[in-house]
């Protein structure tokens, strides 16, 4: 069984630069959430995809928006970078997010942005 | 007040030392509650989930206390390898997201 993976691993951009991060979800998941890290914090919501539509969203602005794919991958935009973008994305996949449940996340191995 | 609060640390402990951390969160409507370990610029990894009557994986036990919304995780016999940033996580109702806390670093020392 496949997990979560993530590309690319590491990223430099400069700040009003777009960027891409994608997600390949682990087999058999339709949902895909992803969260930013930044250094010395703990994640933050960022949004949640659900069969190609979001279907959550937290505190983050318009400019980090998200596509999901049919084969439920998923990528993740952010427009205009900003300095304070940088920070480590990590997605996780789950399945059925219409499901209340106690499971938790199991996250890929993040991309690291680095905004200058 | 944040929803996740941890002392952030660092705790630096001797090999073979007990070491506790304790986490408290806001609402009272959680239903679910995880640690997750972090290593340097590495992703966070589920250590273990956390349940109402407490639960124990070797070394590792967590605690939750409803009433007084907080949650623990102790480490027994600490080991050099354990050294890492252990994140407390809760899940409020239904499919929300999970909602992490900043941390708390640890440092084993030889």
């Amino acid at each position: 069984e496949t997990g979560v993976t993530q590309s690319p691993t590491h990223l430099i951009k400069t700040r009003g630069q777009q960027v891409t991060l994608r997600c390949s979800s682990q087999s058999g998941h339709n949902t895909v959430s992803w969260y930013q890290q930044a250094l010395g914090q703990g994640p933050q919501f960022i949004f949640q995809y659900y069969r190609e539509e979001e279907n959550g969203r937290g505190n983050f602005p318009p400019r980090f928006s998200g596509l999901q794919f049919p084969n439920y991958s998923s990528e993740l935009n952010v427009n205009a970078l900003e300095l304070d973008d940088s920070a480590l994305y990590l997605c996780a996949s789950s399945l059925d997010s219409r499901r209340p449940s106690n499971s938790p996340l199991h996250f890929g191995n993040g991309t690291r942005l680095t905004v200058t | 007040r944040k929803e996740v609060e941890q002392d952030p640390g660092p705790f630096n402990v001797p090999e073979g030392a007990t070491v506790a951390f304790n986490c408290t969160y806001s609402n009272s409507a959680s239903q679910s509650f995880f640690w997750y370990r972090q290593d340097c610029r590495k992703e966070p990894k589920l250590l273990m989930s956390v349940y109402s009557s407490g639960n124990e994986d070797g070394r590792f036990t967590a605690q939750l206390n409803r009433a007084s919304q907080y949650i623990s995780l102790l480490i027994r016999d600490s080991k050099l390898s354990d050294s890492a940033t252990y994140l407390c996580v809760v899940r409020n109702s239904g499919n929300t997201p999970l909602v992490f806390g900043k941390g708390t670093r640890l440092s084993v020392i030889a």
